[in-house]
């Protein structure tokens, strides 16, 4: 069965210092990988997503991630974060029936 | 804005009532899904309807039930509503019948007292 795991469920770092969000998938094909913002009463906005090729893949807001088949991830990098980045993130993996992570709290410091 | 127009934004509704949140997709997409995100759960996919005929089917209670219309927006039927139903449900949507992209709604805030 296809799943998400997100480690960690809550990050803190200072403006303009590099984010790694991990998230680790289980699924039994070629996965279809994707990265959601969720802001505070707002719905969830894509980040970015994989299908196949280049593994590393770019998104919006300045976010990229990179799939790696051999240790079942697809963690998220920003190398410089903003204030505004402060949200939930989510992954997610998946065809019809699409598997979300629990989720990652981001907490941006001043 | 994602072009997903949900409502209403809110409802606050009692134990055993059955309410009907609404969903209209991105023009020009033909699949809709259902979410439901509460702090115990996170956010689980429900059902997922592509033009008109349900394709795929999550964590979906009896008690729940959705419908795609011709027109392509949809329809979440909650019934015989219980405390743990009050949760964030999203509606989402995509062009075609896999996930691909999808853009989600603002989403209905259910209360159930």
């Amino acid at each position: 069965a296809q799943s998400v795991t997100q480690p960690d469920i809550h990050i803190t770092v200072s403006e303009g210092a590099s984010l790694e969000l991990r998230c680790n998938y289980s699924y039994g094909a070629t996965p279809y990988l994707f990265w959601y913002v969720q802001s505070p009463g707002q719905g969830l906005q894509l980040l970015l997503k994989y299908f196949s090729g280049d593994t590393l893949v770019q998104g919006i807001k300045g976010f990229e991630a990179e799939f790696k088949r051999s240790q079942s991830s697809f963690n998220l990098r920003k190398p410089s974060v903003h204030w505004s980045d402060a949200a939930e993130y989510f992954c997610a993996v998946g065809n019809n029936d699409m598997r979300f992570g629990a989720g990652t709290r981001l907490t941006v410091k001043p | 804005d994602s072009g997903v127009t949900q409502t209403p934004k809110h409802l606050i509704t009692a134990t055993g009532q059955r309410v009907t949140l609404r969903c209209s997709p991105r023009s020009g997409d033909l699949s809709v899904y259902w979410y439901q995100q509460s702090l115990d759960q996170g956010l689980q996919f429900l059902i997922q309807y592509y033009n008109g005929e349900e394709r795929a089917k999550g964590n979906i209670l009896e008690r729940f039930s959705a419908q795609q219309f011709p027109d392509l927006h949809s329809e979440l039927n909650l019934s015989s509503l219980e405390l743990g139903d009050s949760a964030l449900y999203f509606c989402a949507s995509s062009v075609l019948g896999s996930s691909y992209e999808q853009y989600f709604g603002p989403g209905t805030r259910l209360t159930v007292t």
